[in-house]
Parts: C-alpha cells; structure tokens; sequence
C-alpha cells in the first residue's frame, strides 16, 4: 500500500518562499506521476503541478511563473518550491500519485497548512 | 478555459439515491475522476476512469459520462456519506478540478 508523507514549513511572510517534500513509501516510486494540489480554507481543490517519471514537469499556468516542482528518485521523494508567496497562497496543500499523466489522483499525503501573513 | 460545474449542495434522505453531476461541454469525450472529502481530511478517490471502483470503495458508489455531463451516483445512502464530492479531468496537460458538492444527509 503506497502511502505519502509530506512536510514543510506552516507559517511564511510574504515574498518569501515555500518549500514542500513528499516521501513516497510502500510502494515503487519510479514510472509515477507526482502531484501537488492545493485547498485554500473552505474552499475548492485546486491543482498546482506535476512532475513525471523522467523529470518533466506540467504546471497550472495561473501559477508557472512562481512554481518549481523536482524528484529524488535516489530518496523516493519530491517537492515544491512556490516562491513570493502571498496571503491568496494561504491553503492546505495536498502531494498525490497518479499511475500516469491523465489519470487519477490515486494516492494523497496527509496535507499540509501552509499560512502567509506578515 | 475548461471549468467543470457542480451544483453547490444536494440533500438526500437515507436509503435514497444521490445524482451528483459535473458539467462541461464535451465532458464525455474525457475521462473523470471523482473525489471524496470529509471535513478535515485528505480527498479520497472513489470512482476513476468515469465508473470505475477503486480497490475498497463499496459498490453504492457508480459513475457514468455522457455528452456534457458527467454523473457520481451514490444508492442507499448512509450518514457516513455526507461529504464534498470533487470531479476531475485533464484539458491540455493541465489538472481540472470541479466545484465541489457538499452532499448532504438528512
């Protein structure tokens, strides 16, 4: 059973940026896709970016600009970076697995609850 | 842009059967996926590839997708089905999630 296990730094002040890691266990890591999505407080899902087995990476255009998402086949684990956040950046944020590049978001980590304010 | 549309909330007594739609034009030539969220907790995935049942999701749950609209139905609805249900498709590389419905039981 493929779990996900994700950390990172809670709280941030504007402009500066967040980082995010996802461990990967029970499971293969290689011939995945690798999700990050994001849920500000009471509202809707909303998908960030992906990052294929080969490295490649598809980002949601609203966020490209700010938006860095890499893989560490050798540690079975992959981030997001999400630079000069902002309070409109304040959400849960949610790693997921998909088996391949339109498909469904199978596995999640347990979130996390990114908040920027100054 | 793609935007999928959820009605925002549907009620359904126990026992009965909830229809819970995803509309956008076209839906029916991609594939959706649909999600379950209790409050406080991880989306869950419970129908994949329009009406497919991942491993462990009770067979209450069925999908269907035709035309524009994509549908979640969910028989003989029990309390621990009161959730936010989230579709979901690709449009051109890009992730695409739903509204949300918060389906309610009374």
């Amino acid at each position: 059973q493929v779990q996900l296990q994700q950390w990172g730094a809670g709280l941030l002040k504007p402009s500066e940026t967040m980082s995010l890691t996802c461990a990967v266990y029970g499971g293969s890591f290689t011939g995945y896709h690798w999700s990050w999505i994001r849920q500000p407080p009471g509202k809707g899902l909303e998908w960030i970016g992906e990052v294929s087995p080969s490295g490649g990476t598809k980002y949601n255009p609203s966020l490209k600009s700010r938006v860095t998402t890499l893989i560490d086949t050798s540690k079975n684990q992959f981030s997001l970076k999400l630079t000069s956040v902002a309070a409109a950046d304040t959400a849960v944020y949610y790693c997921a697995m998909s088996y391949d590049s339109t498909g469904s978001f199978d596995y999640w980590g347990q979130g996390t609850l990114v908040s920027v304010s100054s | 842009s793609y935007v999928l549309t959820q009605s925002p909330s549907v009620s359904v007594a126990p026992g009965q059967t909830a229809r819970l739609t995803c509309g956008e034009s076209d839906i029916g030539r991609k594939s959706v996926h649909w999600y379950q969220q209790k409050p406080g907790q991880a989306p869950v995935l419970v129908i994949h590839y329009d009406g497919d049942r991942p491993s462990g999701i009770p067979d209450r749950f069925s999908g269907s997708n035709s035309g524009n609209t994509a549908t979640l139905t969910i028989s003989r609805v029990e309390a621990g089905d009161e959730a936010d249900y989230y579709c979901q498709v690709w449009d051109n590389d890009r992730g695409i999630f739903g509204g949300g419905t918060k389906l309610i039981v009374l």
